[in-house]
């Protein structure tokens, strides 16, 4: 089955630094890469997501970049601010969303003003 | 995007005993799925909630422990069964509305067994 690794588990920056996680997963035949982000006690949300006949997806100031031979992706934020803050976990899975998902171990972010 | 309740949103048990969790949405899904959240750990699946047939179990998850029902689009039920204190985690409900559609989770079912 899927395997996917996420690192760092905790990354802490100063609010206006850029953050980056990182994702790698196993299973060449997944094709959809959700992105999670949850805030204490809250419920895990959709912030961003990227399919595999694309490269790259950005949203203001969250970017996906996927890189399929390598099978790895990265969660990149910019201009961080302390509502940032909340730990994310990247996903994959080989049927968009219909199949299970497999979830990394998650990042612990935190952005210090 | 759909609404998506949980009841109840926590809840404290004695051991031994059940506890049905109900996921509702507010517009009829595609597909439903379990997860449970241990403290400060990831997601992970116990099981597709597939309606009008039984549902689909991840390794390690069993239906006797985790009876789960779909009886039609838009609900779904998660029973804990002989709980012991291993089983004090987090519970949620996802949904994904149609295809090519991503998941949703509900609130989530915080569990304690006493």
């Amino acid at each position: 089955g899927e395997n996917v690794e996420q690192h760092p588990s905790t990354l802490s920056v100063q609010e206006g630094d850029s953050a980056v996680i990182k994702c790698t997963y196993s299973d060449s035949a997944s094709n959809y890469f959700p992105w999670y982000k949850q805030e204490l006690g809250k419920r895990p949300q959709l912030i961003i997501d990227i399919r595999s006949n694309v490269g790259e997806k950005k949203d203001q100031r969250i970017a996906v970049t996927l890189n399929k031979t390598a099978k790895h992706f990265s969660l990149h934020i910019t201009e961080t601010q302390p509502e940032d803050s909340a730990v994310y976990f990247c996903a994959a899975t080989s049927n968009s969303g219909y199949s299970t998902l497999t979830f990394g171990k998650g990042t612990m972010l935190l952005v210090s003003p | 995007s759909a609404v998506i309740s949980q009841k109840p949103s926590r809840d404290i048990c004695q051991r031994g005993t059940s506890l049905t969790i109900q996921c509702q949405v507010d517009s009829q899904v595609t597909m439903m799925f379990w997860y449970r959240q241990q403290p400060g750990q990831s997601l992970t699946l116990i099981a597709t909630a597939n309606q009008g047939s039984e549902a689909t179990y991840e390794s390690g998850f069993v239906i006797d422990k985790f009876p789960i029902s779909r009886p039609n689009l838009t609900f779904s039920t998660l029973t804990v069964s002989n709980m012991s204190p291993e089983d004090s985690s987090i519970y949620l409900c996802s949904v994904v509305v149609g295809q090519h559609q991503p998941q949703h989770f509900g609130d989530g079912t915080r569990l304690s067994i006493l």
